[in-house]
């Protein structure tokens, strides 16, 4: 079955402190992985994918493979990271499969 | 760029009208778009994809006689919600995918439903 897992449905952090949203997936195929983001009242916008191993905004997230997971991590959090998160999987040629995300709040 | 619109933003319908929500791609050209439906404090949905010049292809579970999908051009495609009931206001929000290809969709601001 194809699906994505983000078992945090609320996650609460203060200013400066590490932060690491969890991502699991299932899937057969080969897997593509991102994470979008919606800040409020914004639309949902790609944040990383991870075909391009970059760093976006100090977000990192590493595909592993051994443990079907891809959670994104950042070290610093800062309360401009407030914003609701969603891991997706890339199947068939074009679909995307989003997760339930998980709602990062910052706080000062 | 990869900027996509969505109009309305927000709609107003009575129970048993029909309701037409745009999807444009401005910048660029969209083969392939993608129809969601966002639940309140839930995830993205997927309904459909809407592919330029051929029909729809509709996830299980999605009525599409209910749910009518158009993708006339390049860079529009239309959602018309037919004879809607209350129970279909929600948010619905539209992707597009660059004719280049892969996965990355570039997403719509989305539109708010409501039917009375």
């Amino acid at each position: 079955a194809q699906r994505v897992t983000q078992p945090e449905k609320l996650l609460s952090v203060f200013k400066g402190a590490p932060v690491e949203l969890k991502c699991n997936y299932s899937y057969s195929g080969s897997p593509e992985l991102f994470w979008y983001v919606q800040y409020s009242r914004q639309r949902l916008q790609l944040l990383l994918r991870h075909i391009s191993r970059e760093s976006i905004k100090g977000f990192t997230a590493d595909l592993n493979k051994g443990e079907t997971s891809f959670h994104l991590k950042k070290p610093f959090a800062q309360e401009e990271d407030s914003a609701m998160y969603y891991c997706a999987l890339g199947v068939d040629t074009d679909k995307l499969i989003f997760g339930t995300g998980t709602r990062l709040q910052v706080f000062p | 760029g990869a900027v996509v619109s969505q109009h309305p933003s927000r709609v107003i319908c009575k129970s048993g009208t029909s309701v037409k929500i745009e999807c444009r791609s401005l910048d660029f050209q969209a083969t392939t778009m993608f129809w969601y439906r966002q639940f309140p404090k839930k995830s993205l949905m997927l309904m459909a994809t809407s592919n330029e010049g051929s029909k729809a292809t509709y996830e299980q579970g999605v009525e599409k006689d209910k749910f009518l999908i158009n993708h006339a051009s390049l860079t529009l495609s239309t959602l018309t919600v037919t004879s809607a009931h209350p129970e279909d206001s929600s948010f619905y929000i539209c992707s597009a995918r660059d004719t280049e290809g892969g996965h990355e969709q570039y997403f719509g601001p989305g539109t708010r439903l409501t039917v009375t």
